[in-house]
């Protein structure tokens, strides 16, 4: 079966510091895709990042980059330069290449950015 | 380029009644998912339509139901409302079917059921 976990209910970041955001992952499924997206007080799911499970190179966006461990099924989030509109929740979620937008979330992570 | 549009954005019903909440996808995007979300079970994979056709299904009663219409749009019905079905319904579109990337989310209805 699949599983996405986040173990930090909620983090707190000093602005203009860098935060990791921690996600692990099973799946017997050797290809597959783990997302990060943003979710602010409004509900809107807002894409971050990408990583393919063959992909050999960590994924980065900007600000955002993927700490992809593949041994360690991990897929951290790290925010570099944190700002005050990065307080939101923020989702991992993993895809299986089953032919279907079929995505397994996690519990996801509270991050409140202090000024 | 306009987002996902999802109608309405805040609905209440009483147990019992039904519910339509309605879809528009990004101008081009094909497949459409439906996503419940609740403080408990968190985010839950409703369905998915391609193409007007239904590709794959999560683990929810047949109360639950969609279609995809030929503009791509996409409704999802709730019948028999239950208390439990109080939550954040999110739409996402995207070009294709199969995690080829990105989703692109909608601002959700939020149905009240009391």
């Amino acid at each position: 079966a699949q599983k996405i976990t986040q173990t930090q209910p909620g983090m707190f970041v000093q602005e203009k510091e860098a935060v990791t955001l921690d996600c692990t992952y099973d799946t017997s499924d050797p290809s597959y895709g783990l997302f990060w997206y943003k979710q602010p007080s409004s509900g809107e799911m807002i894409f971050l990042i990408y990583q393919g499970s063959y992909d050999q190179q960590n994924a980065t966006e900007g600000r955002y980059s993927l700490n992809f461990q593949k041994a360690r099924k991990s897929a951290n989030l790290v925010i570099s330069a944190s700002q005050l509109g990065d307080s939101a929740m923020y989702f991992c979620a993993m895809s299986l290449k089953t032919g279907a937008n079929n995505l397994f979330f996690g519990t996801g992570t509270r991050l409140t950015v202090i000024p | 380029k306009a987002g996902v549009t999802q109608t309405p954005r805040y609905l209440i019903k009483t147990r019992g009644q039904q519910v339509t909440l309605s879809c528009s996808p990004i101008s081009g995007h094909r497949s459409v998912s439906w996503y419940q979300q609740t403080p408990g079970q968190g985010l839950q994979f409703l369905f998915e339509y391609f193409s007007e056709t239904q590709r794959n299904k999560g683990n929810f009663p047949g109360r639950f139901s969609g279609r995809q219409f030929s503009n791509s749009r996409s409704e999802m019905n709730v019948s028999t409302l239950e208390l439990g079905d109080s939550a954040l319904y999110l739409c996402a579109s995207s070009q294709a079917s199969g995690n080829t990337g990105e989703l692109f989310f909608g601002e959700g209805s939020r149905l009240t059921v009391l």
